[in-house]
Order: structure tokens, then sequence, then C-alpha cells
């Protein structure tokens, strides 16, 4: 049972270049979610699914899109990479939405230069 | 927005002691309130958390309190020891918002 994977674990991209991470949870999770970490500011909530086909935005939306077309995959994409998206991205899913326990994946540690 | 102030940003202990760590909100229609555990270059896990029917909750060395009513919520970990070294997040969730919303974390050092 893997819980969370996230790919890849690293990335360096140059402004203006595009990439998607890809997230999987083998936990029959409903809800998933992406998430940003930066020094100094906590988790920040980028965008969320409550279930397959569905997605919202979270706190900080602008420059990403998402897709979960399966209910196991949630997919975070950067059309046009900044600087400012340099930071570590966690992916996780619940059963309970806000409820319970997220379960995080290891993060993807992303660079833009 | 809902929003939640955590504090301190940073505490160092030494090995033995306890740690208190607080947070404040302000919708008083949140009513779950997890705690999460970040060790360097890990990813964050849950462990503690209470819902808003309950004062107190605890496990082993940890143990969480709310005060709904002074609308705060503590993270308290007795007879520290090194592997507690981490930062540590609390959340929110319930009222306006749909969505767990995170502190912006603490960074306990337990010295040997």
């Amino acid at each position: 049972n893997a819980g969370v994977t996230q790919t890849p674990k690293f990335r360096v991209l140059k402004t203006g270049q595009s990439m998607t991470l890809l997230c999987a949870q083998d936990m029959n999770h409903e809800y998933m979610y992406w998430y940003r970490q930066d020094p100094g500011m906590g988790l920040r909530l980028i965008h969320y699914s409550v279930g397959e086909g569905t997605t919202a935005k979270g706190e900080v939306p602008d420059g990403y899109n998402v897709s979960r077309l399966k209910k196991q995959n949630f997919l975070l994409g950067l059309e046009s990479a900044a600087p400012s998206q340099t930071s570590v991205y966690f992916c996780a899913s619940s059963t309970q939405g806000g409820w319970g326990p997220q379960h995080f994946g290891d993060g993807t540690r992303l660079s833009i230069l | 927005g809902e929003n939640v102030e955590q504090h301190p940003s940073t505490l160092s202990v030494q090995e033995g002691d306890s740690a208190v760590i607080k947070c404040t909100y302000s919708d008083s229609a949140s009513n779950y309130f997890p705690w999460y555990k970040q060790e360097l270059g890990k990813r964050p896990q849950l462990i503690i958390d209470i819902r808003s029917n309950v004062g107190e909750k605890k496990d082993q060395r940890i143990a969480v309190t709310l005060n709904k009513t002074a609308k705060h919520f503590s993270l308290h970990i007795t007879e520290t020891q090194p592997e507690d070294s981490a930062v540590y997040f609390c959340a929110l969730y319930g009222g306006a918002t749909n969505k767990l919303i995170f502190g912006t974390g603490t960074l306990l050092a337990v010295q040997p």
C-alpha cells in the first residue's frame, strides 16, 4: 500500500516552461488536494477535488490548473512557470474532506530559474 | 476569509521540559482542529485532532485543548524528547470555508 505518491520529486524549470506534477493515491479517497509550502507561510491550498471529474480553487490558484480524470490521480499543471512558483508542492488525499486526516505525499521540490 | 494565527514561530526547550503551541482563530463556526507534525524534509503527518464538542484530548505525551469561547486551541507536549524536534502546524476546518486552513507553523527544537 503506497499511500500518496508524487512524481517527480525534484524538478528545475526555466521561466516560461510548462510542466505537470502527478499525484496518485491507492486508498480510494474521494478528496484530493494540492498545497504549496513556502518558508514562514505554512501550507497554502492551490486547488482541490471532491471527487472524480471535479475541481475547485483554493487560496492561491493563479498560474495553476488541475485535472481529476481518474479517481486515483490528481494532476497539477503550470502553464508558464514563474520564479514566484518556486516552492515545495504537496499532494494530499482524504476520505472525509476537511473533517478528517489528510494523507500527504513526500512532496515535489520545484525550482524556477 | 478564515485565518488562523499560530505562536510562537520558533520554540526551543530542554529535553524533558514541556512545550506549548497556541493557535487563535476568528470564525466561531470552525469545528475541527487538527495538528500536523513535519520532520525536516518529510511529509506533514497528523498527530492529534479535536472536534468542537470536546474540550481536551490526550494521546500519550501530547494533548490538545480547545477554548471555543476564546477561540483558541493549543498543543501540549510533555517530557519532550529530541525526536519531537520538527515543525508543528495547527489547522482548522468548518464555518464559512470548505477548506482546511493551516497555521504558519512552529519550529520546535528539543535540546538534549
